[in-house]
């Protein structure tokens, strides 16, 4: 099994949806993050968590909420989709201070 | 100015091939250095940490340059699977924030 499960791997939404994307780790590490990838953009930093208490804004936090729910899960809200946020999400986590992030599998949304 | 740039290729070479990418970053304060592999539609892995000594893994040279606030990477005798997107990562300022270049896709021909 996989040690960052993301859910779902692929959705299709239309515009002003609420969406739900799920992030489940099984190492054991107290931070996590979400990132989103867009072709020649690399990876930006939407949100991060470094413990269950503790909720950050990343980069590009803008029409986008998350929820620590316990250590091993943290989940990423879109409000109301939109088409500019048609991307490939990536939760991961990492223990503090090595630098190595574990990264799920990803979740492809598309937002029409 | 992005924090970290990458030449975004795509690098065509043949196997057996040496091939090297750089990396620049802006913050003088970044405080380590990381280079992910990422194959097609797939999550990154990490490939390799950046030492400031340099650091070596079989056919893979990563090396930094502070004072030009560069990274470069070297692979040796290119291989069909070494085919992928390779992420330079920078830890800029505290705590643990990895800021992402753009990535460099190699591909490696027969």
């Amino acid at each position: 099994d996989a040690d960052v499960t993301q859910t779902p791997r692929n959705r299709i939404t239309k515009t002003g949806k609420r969406i739900m994307l799920e992030c489940s780790q099984t190492k054991g590490h107290d931070r996590m993050y979400w990132y989103r990838q867009d072709p020649g953009l690399g990876l930006r930093l939407i949100y991060y968590s470094f413990d269950v208490k503790d909720i950050n804004k990343g980069e590009i936090s803008d029409g986008y909420s998350v929820s620590r729910q316990a250590q091993a899960k943290f989940s990423l809200s879109l409000e109301s989709a939109i088409p500019n946020q048609t991307a490939l999400y990536f939760c991961a986590t990492t223990a503090a201070y090595t630098g190595e992030l574990f990264f799920g599998e990803g979740s492809r949304l598309t937002v029409l | 100015r992005k924090e970290v740039e990458q030449d975004p290729g795509p690098f065509n070479v043949p196997e057996g091939a040496t091939v090297a990418f750089n990396c620049t970053y802006s913050n003088s304060a970044s405080q380590s250095f990381f280079w992910y592999r990422q194959d097609c539609r797939k999550e990154p892995k990490l490939l390799m940490s950046v030492y400031s000594s340099g650091n070596e893994d079989g056919r893979f040279t990563a090396q930094l340059n502070r004072a030009s606030q560069y990274i470069s990477l070297l692979i040796r005798d290119s291989k069909l699977s070494d085919s992928a997107t390779y992420l330079c990562v920078v830890n800029i300022g505290a705590g643990n924030m990895l800021t992402f270049g753009g990535g460099t896709r190699l591909m490696v021909k027969p």
